[in-house]
């Protein structure tokens, strides 16, 4: 069974620019996580969905974060524009029901110059 | 609200040595614990999980468990380390749909 694909694995931009990340789930896992882990922390959620709809989006700042899963299979992540306190690992997790049992993609690390 | 508490961020042990990893929780609900491991450049996997059931859990790569309702504790145990278990170690626990982590422990072995 594949796991949660990601790419680009290594991002790095200057600030103000823009940049977008990709995920695919598990085939079959109707709920797809993003994850902000920032250095020395624990992952931080930022999204949540539910095949194509966004189940819990409280913690994105969406002045200059969005996230889409338009056919509910693989979603992408942008920042826009990106500031230095962007830098960090970029965690995408797929789940077949609930979130007691996510499987996480290997990440995309930013650095924002 | 859901919370975890790593208490030590790092933990450097010998080899073959025993190890314990802390993780305290908060929370005033039913709860469901996690500990994730996390290699170099690597994302999270899954060690174990606590949903119900037996306090004592087991779980991959030789580590286990206890879910400790009266001390609120979900400490992580192995009982002899080898160089290949130096990663992050990561402590969760879910609220109404998403895991809420720790700020981890790096758990690092000496030869």
């Amino acid at each position: 069974e594949a796991g949660v694909a990601q790419s680009p694995r290594y991002k790095i931009i200057e600030k103000r620019q823009s940049v977008a990340f990709w995920c695919n789930p598990i085939s079959g896992h109707a709920t797809l996580y993003w994850y902000q882990q920032i250095l020395g922390q624990g992952p931080k959620l930022l999204i949540q969905f539910q095949n194509n709809g966004v189940v819990d989006d409280s913690q994105l700042p969406k002045d200059r974060f969005s996230a889409e899963r338009l056919k509910g299979v693989d979603s992408t992540l942008k920042i826009q524009p990106a500031k230095l306190e962007d830098s960090a690992v970029y965690l995408c997790a797929s789940s077949y029901a609930g979130p007691n049992e996510q499987f996480f993609g290997p990440g995309t690390r930013l650095t924002v110059l | 609200a859901q919370s975890v508490t790593q208490l030590d961020s790092q933990v450097p042990v010998f080899e073959e040595a025993p190890v314990e990893l802390r993780c305290n929780y908060s929370s005033s609900v039913s709860v469901y614990l996690f500990w994730y491991v996390q290699y170099p450049n690597q994302g999270l996997q899954l060690l174990l999980k606590y949903l119900s059931g037996s306090t004592l859990v087991k779980g991959i790569n030789g580590f286990e468990a206890e879910f400790n309702k009266s001390q609120t504790s979900f400490h992580l145990r192995k009982p002899s380390v080898h160089i290949s278990d130096t990663a992050e170690y990561f402590c969760a626990s879910t609220g109404a749909n998403n895991l809420f982590f720790g700020t981890g422990t790096r758990l690092t072995v000496i030869p």
